[in-house]
């Protein structure tokens, strides 16, 4: 089983629409989450940390459902500059990321 | 900017050949971790190093060697590459191996293709 599964799309949106990514993890220990943005061709960048409580920053949400090893991402009003790869993250020991294979986002004019 | 960097950003290679990336990482971090990110997959973790140990591996073969310097910068060694090599190298590195991952900051990466 992989460390981390995600629907990797394409999403292909119209700006200003609301868009969900989910994905699912296997290591129950795992204690931090993140989602991560990259860019084609670019390295990755921390969106947000990903919070038992939900978290939101902005136009993104994330929620964290650690009975089901769930983790999702909510981008409202979605903008052209949203189009990118999204990483669902879980973070092992010793600050070691488990990287799933992301979801691509398009959004269109 | 990370203030982490790598070099060379791109490089091809022959197969069967040798290659070194390094990188150097923020100011202040003493942890480094590889990452390999084949076209269209997420970055696999290669292995950590803290403080010039490695510090956990990942699933590579023991041709992927890497090493961390008294400074903090790093390098990692590919021996005898295979086509499957052909990847983007990510060097990521922050403060301490308990620090929140909020502190990780990845380099540009380097591209590697091995013909």
């Amino acid at each position: 089983r992989k460390e981390v599964e995600q629907d990797p799309g394409p999403f292909n949106v119209p700006e200003g629409a609301t868009v969900a990514f989910n994905c699912t993890y296997s290591n129950s220990a795992s204690q931090s989450f993140f989602w991560y943005r990259q860019d084609c061709r670019k390295e990755p960048k921390l969106l947000m940390s990903v919070y038992s409580s939900g978290n939101e920053d902005g136009r993104f949400t994330a929620q964290l459902n650690r009975a089901s090893q769930y983790i999702s991402l909510l981008i409202r009003d979605s903008k052209l500059s949203d189009s990118a790869t999204y990483l669902c993250v879980p973070m092992g020991g010793a600050n070691n990321l488990f990287f799933g294979t992301g979801t691509r986002l398009t959004v269109i004019p | 900017e990370t203030g982490v960097t790598q070099s060379p950003t791109h490089l091809i290679k022959t197969r069967g050949q040798q290659v070194t990336l390094r990188c150097s990482s923020q100011s202040g971090h003493n942890t480094v971790s590889w990452y390999q990110q084949a076209l269209g997959q997420g970055p696999q973790f290669i292995f950590q190093y803290y403080r010039e140990e490695e510090n956990g591996r990942g699933n590579f073969p023991p041709r992927f060697s890497g090493l961390q310097f008294p400074n903090y910068s790093s390098e990692l060694n590919v021996n005898a590459l295979e086509l499957d090599d052909s990847a983007l190298y990510l060097c990521a590195s922050s403060p301490g191996m308990t620090e929140g991952g909020n502190t990780i900051y990845f380099g540009e990466g380097s591209w590697l293709t091995v013909v």
